[in-house]
């Protein structure tokens, strides 16, 4: 079983949709979790980080539940620019991110 | 924020041939540096945590006399490829971690160097 699992999509939105991603990790010791943002043939970039409270940075939305190993984004009033792949990370030891394979969005007009 | 480059962004190379990658923390002192790849339509894989000043710690199944990795000083790691072949080809992306950084284990991306060996 994979360390951080996601669903490949790729998802197809609208301009303005609501449109949700979740991650599960396999190992109850982890630590931190991310969601980076990873453009086409770019480096990941540090979306935000998410805590057991649950986050929100203006139309993005994540949360964790720990007992279920699992991790949302939600990400509100898509935009074009928003097309891009999401990357769920996890850290459960030192500090080396574990990455899922990553979600395709693409918002279209 | 931080800011971490790498070199060279892209590399194309005949099969045999040693290839070396930089990264490089511009703005601050990195202890550790980390080495992943990614094949296409892959997740990022870790292959390597660089310690300045010691020898790297190498993921399972990645050889440590192919991908040889030095971390001489705080701002500087070098990945070389050595004897790349085909299969070798990939997106090469280091990340360094700044300690002094809100939360220790936020890292800063390069923007990767792609290897074509041909």
């Amino acid at each position: 079983r994979k360390e951080v699992e996601q669903d490949p999509g790729p998802f197809n939105v609208p301009e303005g949709a609501t449109v949700a991603f979740n991650c599960t990790y396999s190992n109850s010791a982890s630590q931190s979790f991310f969601w980076y943002r990873q453009d086409c043939r770019k480096e990941p970039k540090l979306l935000m980080s998410v805590y057991s409270s649950g986050n929100e940075d203006g139309r993005f939305t994540a949360q964790l539940n720990r007992a279920s190993q699992y991790i949302s984004l939600l990400i509100r009033d898509s935009k074009l620019s928003d097309s891009a792949t999401y990357l769920c990370v996890v850290v459960h030891s030192g500090y080396a991110l574990n990455f899922g394979k990553g979600t395709s969005l693409l918002v279209t007009p | 924020g931080a800011v971490v480059s790498q070199h060279p962004s892209w590399v194309i190379c005949k099969s045999g041939t040693s290839v070396k990658i930089e990264c490089r923390s511009l703005d601050f002192q990195a202890t550790t540096m980390f080495w992943y790849r990614q094949f296409p339509k892959q997740s990022l894989m870790l292959m390597a945590t660089s310690n300045e000043g010691s020898k790297a710690t190498y993921e399972q199944g990645v050889e440590k006399d192919k991908f040889l990795i030095n971390h001489a000083s705080l701002t500087l790691s070098t990945l070389t490829v050595t004897s790349a072949h085909p299969e070798d080809s990939s997106f090469y992306i280091c990340s360094a971690r700044d300690p002094l950084a809100g939360r220790g284990d936020t890292q800063y991306f390069g923007p990767g160097t792609r290897l074509t060996v041909l």
